[in-house]
């Protein structure tokens, strides 16, 4: 399986300062169809999981522009400029480029 | 506004079986893929397996060949996955999900394994 090791593993931010959250896989994550299969979600205290960006650098419907994604082949970073209290919670990267589908442990983002 | 309702908490006994449900509205799920993934109490997400609900075609993670089976009701837009032989490791949430990139997420189930 691959293997997604994300860090750090926890984040304490203030309101209004930019953080990064490094992703990085096993194998390579670029498909047969030249596409990569990277997500990034975000888990807030409570709630399910909500798709924040996928394959790589696309924001899904209604993320805030403050989220950016960025990489390639094995390494990723998710940005958030100007965090805000509900982007609190557990920022999980994923992978479905190779079976089985596959996640990183999560980084937890907490408030200074 | 695509929306994905999962059926209620369960409380089943070692041993036993559960079925859970996601009714998907907003969309039809004969076009995309339905995922179930886990979350143990406190730990990360786990993929369980998906199902293609045009044909009903499954792939299950190794380690839940025996312990999940997924159908779907193309009829009432609605994933199910059984779970077999209960154990008490089994305790989590099960959550639906849907689509490649995981798009849209159900609420999640807490299922307890308790005698």
């Amino acid at each position: 399986d691959v293997v997604m090791t994300q860090t750090p593993p926890s984040l304490s931010v203030a309101i209004g300062q930019s953080v990064s959250i490094s992703c990085k896989s096993s194998q390579s994550l670029v498909y047969s169809d030249g596409k990569t299969y990277l997500h990034w979600l975000l888990q807030s205290p409570g709630r399910s999981p909500k798709r924040l960006i996928y394959q790589v650098s696309n924001l899904g419907s209604g993320v805030p522009d403050r989220f950016s994604g960025t990489g390639s082949q094995k390494d990723f970073t998710l940005k958030i400029s100007r965090v805000e209290a509900e982007d609190l919670g557990v920022y999980y990267c994923a992978q479905t480029t190779h079976f089985p589908p596959t996640f990183g442990g999560g980084t937890k983002l907490e408030l200074k | 506004e695509v929306q994905l309702q999962q059926s209620g908490a369960e409380l089943g006994k070692p041993g036993t079986s559960v079925k859970l449900s996601c009714k998907v509205s907003g969309y039809n799920i004969r076009s995309t893929y339905m995922h179930w993934v886990n979350q143990r109490p406190g730990k990360g997400l786990e993929w369980i397996g998906r199902i293609d609900p045009a044909n009903g075609n499954t792939i299950y993670a190794e380690k839940f060949k025996s312990k999940a089976t997924l159908t779907a009701d193309t009829s009432s837009n609605t994933a199910y996955m059984q779970l077999s032989q209960l154990k008490s490791d089994d305790t989590a949430i099960y959550f639906c999900a849907m689509g490649t990139t995981f798009a849209y997420w159900g609420q999640g189930t807490l299922v307890t394994v308790s005698s």
